[in-house]
């Protein structure tokens, strides 16, 4: 069956600092990749998405994410993050087998220190 | 443009109670997805529906229904209510079923005593 692993339950940084939050997925064949934001009382919003092509993504708001097929992953990054970043993110994938419905991680939850 | 909207945003039932819980597509959407999530968990597929008609299946026990309406909005029904369906039911929606990004409604907070 398909998972997808969020190795970071919880995470905290200072503000200014790098971020990488780690996503891997269990599915041999193609897939979409994408990673979703819920901000403290908002609901789930799309950070960026990976369908084909450059590998390195870049989402709203300065994220990026590489899609690095031999490894399975999809880690998400962030050179600085913000105060604003505290959030919980989740990976989500979904198979071109299965395409109607995305699979996501447990999430991460990120809180930024000012 | 306004986003999914989702409807109520609290409930609160007894076991065995049933619930119907409604959610409209971003105009022009065609596909409804609906989520659970549970506290501490991501969102698990419940099902999806495109142009009326059942796509996708997740996990679920016959308790969980759903319908799609002409208008592309939609319900999902829970019947025989469980402590362990207090959960945020999420409803997504995308311009087709298939491989499109979904865009998610705030969710409706089911809490079952």
């Amino acid at each position: 069956a398909q998972s997808v692993s969020q190795h970071n339950h919880h995470v905290i940084l200072s503000e200014a600092a790098s971020l990488e939050l780690g996503c891997n997925y269990s599915y041999g064949g193609t897939v979409n990749l994408f990673w979703y934001v819920q901000y403290p009382g908002q609901h789930l919003q799309l950070l960026l998405k990976y369908f084909s092509g450059d590998p390195l993504v870049k989402g709203i708001k300065g994220f990026e994410a590489e899609f690095i097929k031999s490894k399975f992953s999809f880690n998400l990054r962030k050179p600085s993050v913000q105060w604003s970043d505290t959030a919980e993110y989740f990976c989500a994938v979904n198979s071109m087998d299965s395409s109607y419905k995305l699979i996501f991680g447990s999430g991460t939850r990120l809180l930024v220190r000012p | 443009d306004a986003g999914v909207t989702q409807s109520p945003t609290h409930l609160i039932k007894t076991r065995g109670q049933h619930v119907t819980l409604r959610c409209s597509p971003i105009s022009g959407h065609k596909s409804v997805s609906w989520y659970q999530q549970v506290l501490g968990q991501g969102p698990q597929f419940i099902f999806q529906y495109y142009e009326k008609e059942e796509r996708g299946r997740g996990n679920f026990p016959d308790r969980f229904s759903a319908r799609q309406f002409p208008n592309y909005s939609s319900e999902l029904n829970v019947n025989a209510l469980l402590l362990g369906d207090s959960a945020l039911y999420l409803c997504a929606s995308s311009r087709v079923s298939g491989s499109y990004e979904q865009y998610f409604g705030p969710g409706t907070r089911l809490t079952v005593t």
